[in-house]
C-alpha cells in the first residue's frame, strides 16, 4: 500500500528556533499534500493544501508566515515552523493525495511532536 | 458546507464484545466517506472507504461500515472487539479523488475493558 513517511517524528526546541518538518511519499507520486494540525485529544484541523510546484492554500486563520510550505516535488513537501514559541507546540500530520480524481484516498504520515520549550 | 458528527466521544466495551461507532455526515452531493484509526502518538491508518456501489463496506481488521443514505450516516462495526481496537476513530468526508481535503469528526475515544 501507499506508505508516507514523516519525519522528525519528534522535536524539541527552544523558544525562537525554526523547525523544519518532512512528509515523503515512498511510492507513489502525491501532486497533493495536506499539513494538519492536532491539538491533545482533539480533532485533526487542516492548516494547509499543498501542491506541487504551486504555492499553498492556507485555510483561514492559519499564518502562512509563520508556517511555510513548499512542495518542491511529487514525493516531498515541507512544513517550516518559523520563530516557533511554545503555543506552537502540537502534533502536526500530513498526507498526500494523488490529486486526481481517481478512487484513492489520501495516505498519512505518523505525525511530528513538536515541543517548544 | 460539509460536516462530520460523531456524537459519541467515549466509548468503552469488554473484548469480545460487538462495536458500532456512530457518524453522521452533511454533504450537498453524493460523498465520499472514510473512516480511519489513530493510534496514541501516531498517524492515521485507513480503516475503510465508501465511494459508490454496495453500501456495506468491508474494511480491514474485520471492520465494517454501512452507508445509509437517508439517514446520513456512515457507522463503523465489528462484531468481536480485541484489546488492540482501542484507539481513536475518525470519520472524515470528502469529494471525490484523494486530492481534494477532508472534514474529519471530532473523534471517538474506544476502551476495551478485558
Amino acid at each position: 500500500g501507499a506508505v508516507v513517511s514523516q519525519h522528525p517524528s519528534w522535536v524539541i526546541c527552544k523558544s525562537g528556533t525554526s523547525v523544519k518538518i518532512e512528509c515523503r511519499s515512498l511510492d507513489f507520486q502525491a501532486t497533493t499534500m495536506f499539513w494538519y494540525r492536532q491539538f491533545p485529544k482533539q480533532s485533526l484541523m487542516l492548516m494547509a493544501t499543498s501542491n506541487e510546484g504551486s504555492k499553498a492554500t492556507y485555510e483561514q486563520g492559519v499564518e502562512k508566515d509563520k508556517f511555510l510550505i513548499n512542495h518542491a516535488s511529487l514525493t516531498l513537501s515541507t512544513l517550516t515552523v518559523t520563530s516557533a514559541h511554545p503555543e506552537d507546540s502540537s502534533f502536526y500530520i500530513c498526507s498526500a493525495g494523488t490529486g486526481d480524481n481517481s478512487n484513492q484516498p489520501q495516505h498519512f504520515g505518523d505525525g511530528t511532536r513538536l515541543s517548544i520549550l | 458546507a460539509q460536516s462530520v458528527t460523531q456524537p459519541d466521544i467515549h466509548i468503552t466495551v469488554s473484548e469480545g464484545a460487538s462495536l458500532e461507532l456512530r457518524c453522521n455526515y452533511s454533504y450537498g452531493a453524493t460523498p465520499y466517506l472514510f473512516w480511519y484509526v489513530q493510534s496514541p502518538g501516531q498517524g492515521l491508518q485507513l480503516l475503510l472507504k465508501y465511494f459508490s456501489g454496495d453500501t456495506l463496506v468491508q474494511g480491514i481488521k474485520g471492520f465494517e461500515a454501512e452507508f445509509k443514505r437517508s439517514q446520513s450516516s456512515f457507522n463503523l462495526r465489528k462484531p468481536s472487539v480485541h484489546w488492540s481496537d482501542a484507539a481513536e476513530y475518525f470519520c472524515a468526508v470528502g469529494p471525490t479523488g484523494g486530492g481534494n481535503k477532508l472534514t474529519f469528526g471530532t473523534g471517538t475515544q474506544l476502551k476495551v475493558e478485558l
